[in-house]
C-alpha cells in the first residue's frame, strides 16, 4: 500500500514570503494531522482533520497558517507570511479510526523541510 | 494535560551492546503510549505501542518497552543493537479528557550505534 506522499521535500523561502505544502494521505484513511517539528523538539499537531472538516486547530496560529481538505482527500497547509521561527519540518499524517479513537495508529509522511531566511 | 519527558536527548552505544531509551509521561487519566523511530530525512514510522493488557510490549526491528504504571514510565529496550538502529526515537502519549485521541510527543532521543 502507497505510504503518505508530501510534497514539496525541502523550500526555502524569504521572511515574508508565502509558502503551500501537499499531503495525499493513505487511501481510505478519512483522519489527517498536519505537525510541525521544529529541530531538536518533538512534533507539535497543528490541525486534524475528519474528511474535509476540521476536529482540532487549537494549535494553529491562525492569523498567518491556513489548511484545507476540501474533498476530504488531499491536503494543503500555506503559510502566508512566513516568519524565521517557522523554520520547520511539516509532517502529514493519516489515521484509518476517526481522531477521537485514542489508540489510533497515525501513519507519517517524509516531511517538508522548510527554511525561512 | 499531558506531557511526555525523554530523559536522554542523546544516547551514544557501542554495536551489539544493549540500549534503553527512557520516558516518562505525565496524564490524569488512563493513557496509550507509543514509541517512533525517525531515520535522517524520513517520516516518523511506529515501533510499538501500548493500549491495555500485557505491560511489557514487543515491536518491530527487535525493539520492546515496558508500561510501568506506577513510575508512569515506558521505557525502550533493545538486548543487541545494530549500526542501522542509529536514528532519532519519540515517545508519545494519546489520552483521555481534552487529550483524547492527540499524540503529544517527547523532545527525542537520537540514538547513535558506533561500530
Amino acid at each position: 500500500e502507497a505510504g503518505v506522499a508530501q510534497s514539496p521535500r525541502y523550500k526555502i523561502i524569504e521572511k515574508r514570503q508565502s509558502v503551500a505544502f501537499w499531503c495525499n494521505p493513505i487511501s481510505g484513511h478519512a483522519t489527517l494531522y498536519w505537525y510541525q517539528q521544529i529541530l531538536g523538539q518533538g512534533p507539535k499537531l497543528l490541525i486534524q482533520f475528519q474528511n474535509n472538516g476540521v476536529v482540532d486547530d487549537s494549535q494553529l496560529p491562525k492569523d498567518r497558517f491556513s489548511a484545507e481538505r476540501l474533498k476530504g482527500v488531499d491536503s494543503t497547509l500555506k503559510i502566508q507570511p512566513a516568519k524565521l521561527e517557522d523554520s520547520a519540518v511539516y509532517l502529514c499524517a493519516s489515521s484509518f479510526l476517526p481522531p477521537l479513537a485514542a489508540n489510533n495508529e497515525q501513519f507519517f509522511g517524509p516531511g517538508t523541510r522548510l527554511t525561512v531566511l | 494535560a499531558q506531557s511526555v519527558t525523554q530523559l536522554d536527548s542523546q544516547v551514544p552505544v557501542f554495536e551489539e551492546a544493549p540500549v534503553e531509551l527512557r520516558c516518562n509521561y505525565s496524564s490524569s487519566v488512563s493513557v496509550y503510549l507509543f514509541w517512533y523511530v525517525q531515520y535522517p530525512n524520513q517520516g516518523l514510522q511506529l515501533l510499538l505501542k501500548y493500549l491495555s493488557g500485557s505491560t511489557l510490549v514487543k515491536g518491530i526491528n527487535g525493539f520492546e518497552a515496558e508500561f510501568n504504571k506506577s513510575q508512569t514510565s515506558f521505557h525502550l529496550r533493545k538486548p543487541s543493537v545494530h549500526i542501522s538502529d542509529t536514528a532519532e526515537y519519540f515517545c508519545a502519549v494519546s489520552g483521555g479528557g481534552t487529550s483524547y485521541g492527540k499524540l503529544t510527543f517527547g523532545q527525542g532521543t537520537i540514538l547513535t550505534v558506533h561500530p
